[in-house]
């Protein structure tokens, strides 16, 4: 069975810093790419972060480029996200989400994990 | 940035009824548009990539269809299990970008 699992989420001041994992297990995990996707408290979706499968490719959305850090281990078939300078914007539920296209182009996002929380708040 | 606008918010139906969601693209993404499914405290689930191609193990009742920058979910006959929030992506252009969801509540 697929299966990714986050951790890594809790309570954290703003200005602080937490680093969130996802576990991947049931699939080749070196061949994809993988992303890191947040939700806030009863809001949309909003894509964070993207690598590819050698980490030769990362990118960020706008709203955390220079705060967040993306990385992989892929002999341990781990996705992670290191988060910086935290504001309270960034609270919200962070789901890593492997990605797929077909063979061409960016990817769409399938399976997702269950989420951690992230809770900023002095 | 391409935005995504979902329309209706809120769609107010019965169990059995067809339910028909819309996503519109602010430039054209061709065919590159996937559609996920998510419950109250779930994650959210792929039904749709590419506009119009069902994932592994989603009922014939999902249904996608649309390109360029006009797109439709269509559910033949709502199932209670069904009525969730559903939300569009794009794959065209990064950054990838979701609509802001439609609700799909019992009437």
């Amino acid at each position: 069975e697929v299966q990714l699992v986050e951790s890594g989420g809790g309570l954290v001041q703003p200005g602080g810093s937490l680093r969130l994992s996802c576990a991947a297990s049931g699939f080749t995990f070196n061949i994809y790419s993988m992303n890191w996707v947040r939700q806030a408290p009863g809001k949309g979706l909003e894509w964070v972060s993207y690598i590819s499968t050698s980490s030769s490719s990362i990118y960020y959305a706008d709203s955390v480029k220079g705060r967040f850090t993306i990385s992989r281990d892929n002999a341990k078939n781990s996705l992670y996200l290191q988060m910086n300078s935290l504001r309270d914007e960034d609270a919200a539920v962070y789901y890593c989400a492997r990605g797929s296209n077909g063979g061409s182009g960016w990817p769409w996002f399938d399976p997702w994990g269950q989420g951690t929380l992230v809770t900023v708040s002095s | 940035e391409i935005v995504l606008t979902q329309s209706p918010a809120t769609l107010s139906l019965s169990p059995g009824e067809r339910a028909t969601l819309s996503c519109r693209a602010s430039q054209s993404i061709t065919t590159y548009l996937a559609w996920y499914q998510q419950k109250p405290g779930q994650a959210p689930r792929l039904l749709i990539y590419d506009a119009s191609n069902r994932a592994t193990g989603i009922p014939a009742r999902f249904s996608g269809s649309g390109s360029g920058t006009d797109f439709t979910l269509t559910i033949s006959s709502l199932e209670p299990e069904d009525f969730a929030v559903y939300y569009c992506q794009q794959r065209n252009n990064r950054p990838f970008t979701f609509g802001g969801g439609t609700k799909v509540e019992i009437k």
